[in-house]
C-alpha cells in the first residue's frame, strides 16, 4: 500500500521558533497534499490543501502566513509553522492523493507532535 | 457543511465480544466513507473503504456498511481483542476533491 513519511515525529522547541515539517510520498506521486491539526480527544481539522507547484488553499481561520506550505515536487510538501508559541502545540498530520488514486483510501504519516514551550 | 458524528465516544468491552461502532454524516450526497484506526500519538491506519455506491467492506474481523440515504455508517469488529484497542475514526470524502471530513472517534478498550 501507499507509504507517507512525515518528519520529525517529535519536536519541543522554544517559542518565537520556526518549525519545518516534511511530508514525502514515498511510492507514488502525489499531486495533493493535506495537512491536519488535532488537539487532544479531538477530530483531525484540515488546515489547508497544498498542490503540487501553485499556492495552497487554506481552511477558513488557518493564518497563512503563520502556517506556510509548499509543495516544491510531487513527493514532498512542507509545513512550516512560523514564530511559533504555545497555543500552536498540537500534532500535526499529513496525507497525500492524486487523481490517479481518487477512489483509493487516502494514506496519512505517522503524525508530528509539536511542544511549544 | 457535512458533519461527523461518532457514537459513543468511548467503549470498553471484555477480550472476544462482538463489537459495533457508528458514524453518522448530515450530507448524503458523499464520494466515500473511510475508516481508520489511531494508536496513541500515532498517525492514522487505513482499515476499510466504502465507495458511494457499495453497501458493505469486510476485512478480517472487520465489516463496515454505509447507508447514504440514512447517513450512516458502523463498523462491526467480531471476536475483539486487546491488540484491537486504539480510537476509530470515521471520514467522509464529498465530491472528487480529496478533502476528508471527520468524525471525533471512538475510544474502544479491549480488557484481556
Amino acid at each position: 500500500g501507499a507509504v507517507v513519511s512525515q518528519h520529525p515525529s517529535w519536536v519541543i522547541c522554544k517559542s518565537g521558533t520556526s518549525v519545518k515539517i516534511e511530508c514525502r510520498s514515498l511510492d507514488f506521486q502525489a499531486t495533493t497534499m493535506f495537512w491536519y491539526r488535532q488537539f487532544p480527544k479531538q477530530s483531525l481539522m484540515l488546515m489547508a490543501t497544498s498542490n503540487e507547484g501553485s499556492k495552497a488553499t487554506y481552511e477558513q481561520g488557518v493564518e497563512k502566513d503563520k502556517f506556510l506550505i509548499n509543495h516544491a515536487s510531487l513527493t514532498l510538501s512542507t509545513l512550516t509553522v512560523t514564530s511559533a508559541h504555545p497555543e500552536d502545540s498540537s500534532f500535526y498530520i499529513c496525507s497525500a492523493s492524486s487523481p490517479g488514486r481518487i477512489g483509493q483510501p487516502q494514506h496519512f504519516g505517522d503524525g508530528t507532535r509539536l511542544s511549544i514551550l | 457543511k457535512q458533519e461527523v458524528t461518532q457514537i459513543p465516544a468511548a467503549l470498553s468491552v471484555p477480550e472476544g465480544e462482538n463489537l459495533v461502532l457508528n458514524c453518522s454524516f448530515t450530507d448524503s450526497a458523499i464520494y466515500n466513507l473511510q475508516w481508520f484506526r489511531q494508536d496513541p500519538g500515532k498517525g492514522l491506519t487505513s482499515l476499510l473503504l466504502i465507495q458511494s455506491s457499495q453497501r458493505e467492506q469486510t476485512s478480517g474481523r472487520l465489516n463496515a456498511s454505509l447507508d447514504k440515504s440514512s447517513g450512516r455508517s458502523t463498523l462491526y469488529i467480531a471476536a475483539s481483542q486487546p491488540g484491537d484497542s486504539a480510537t476509530y475514526l470515521c471520514a467522509a470524502r464529498r465530491g472528487s476533491n480529496y478533502k476528508l471530513t471527520f468524525g471525533k472517534g471512538t475510544l474502544l478498550t479491549v480488557n484481556p
